[in-house]
């Protein structure tokens, strides 16, 4: 298993642009979510999904698009970036048999210039 | 959900204990606690999580205080490779995790 996986790892963009972060997980897993870290802070909840189909704000969710069009994939989308979405983005994802354990991505370091 | 607070930072000795504490005084009776680390600036790894009786796992303890207000995890035999940013959250039922700024713990050789 590749477990959760990200794409790209690093992406610089201007003011304004769009983009669409990936994540992708192999375990059959109900449970997505994405969380942005800001330099010295926690981890902030930005949407979660449990399910296909199915998806709610987090914490932080102003900014930001997701969808849910299969268990594998749950892309957030960037609509207009502006520098303070300037972070690392964090996908993670876990199982309805065991949902509290959740498997963290290696994270996508987005800096909007 | 309730509010979590743990010390900035904490040292401890390679092959001791670290003991880890955090306050949730306004935790309620649904809610578990759970502890997460970071590794540098890896995704976080899940630990040990519990609602009111001490639990044990490969990696770490987790004692609830009977009050259930705090709760301390203890990496019985710390290693350097724990040298981490250890998180703990409380949460009922749902996904919506709240991280905080947690403790960084550093394991000194």
């Amino acid at each position: 298993n590749a477990g959760v996986t990200q794409t790209p790892k690093f992406q610089v963009l201007k003011t304004g642009q769009s983009m669409t972060l990936q994540c992708a997980q192999d375990m059959n897993h109900e449970y997505m979510s994405w969380y942005r870290q800001d330099p010295g802070m926690g981890l902030r909840l930005i949407h979660y999904s449990v399910g296909a189909g199915i998806t709610d704000q987090g914490e932080v969710p102003n900014g930001y698009n997701v969808s849910r069009s299969t268990t594998e994939d749950f892309p957030l989308r960037l609509l207009s970036a502006a520098p303070s979405q300037t972070s690392v983005y964090f996908c993670a994802s876990s199982g309805s048999d065991d949902w509290e354990t959740q498997y963290f991505g290696p994270g996508t370091r987005l800096l909007v210039l | 959900d309730a509010k979590t607070t743990q010390p900035p930072s904490m040292d401890c000795a390679e092959g001791r204990a670290a003991n880890l504490p955090c306050n949730h005084s306004t935790i309620s009776g649904n809610e578990y606690v759970y502890w997460y680390r970071q590794i540098h600036s890896q995704g976080p790894q899940y630990i040990i999580h519990g609602l009111k009786n001490n639990e044990t796992n490969e990696m770490a303890s987790l004692i609830i205080t009977e009050d259930r207000k705090s709760s301390t995890l203890i990496l019985p035999h710390a290693t350097l490779r724990d040298t981490a940013v250890y998180y703990c959250i409380v949460l009922s039922g749902t996904y919506k995790y709240i991280f905080g700024t947690g403790t960084r713990l550093k394991v000194l050789a």
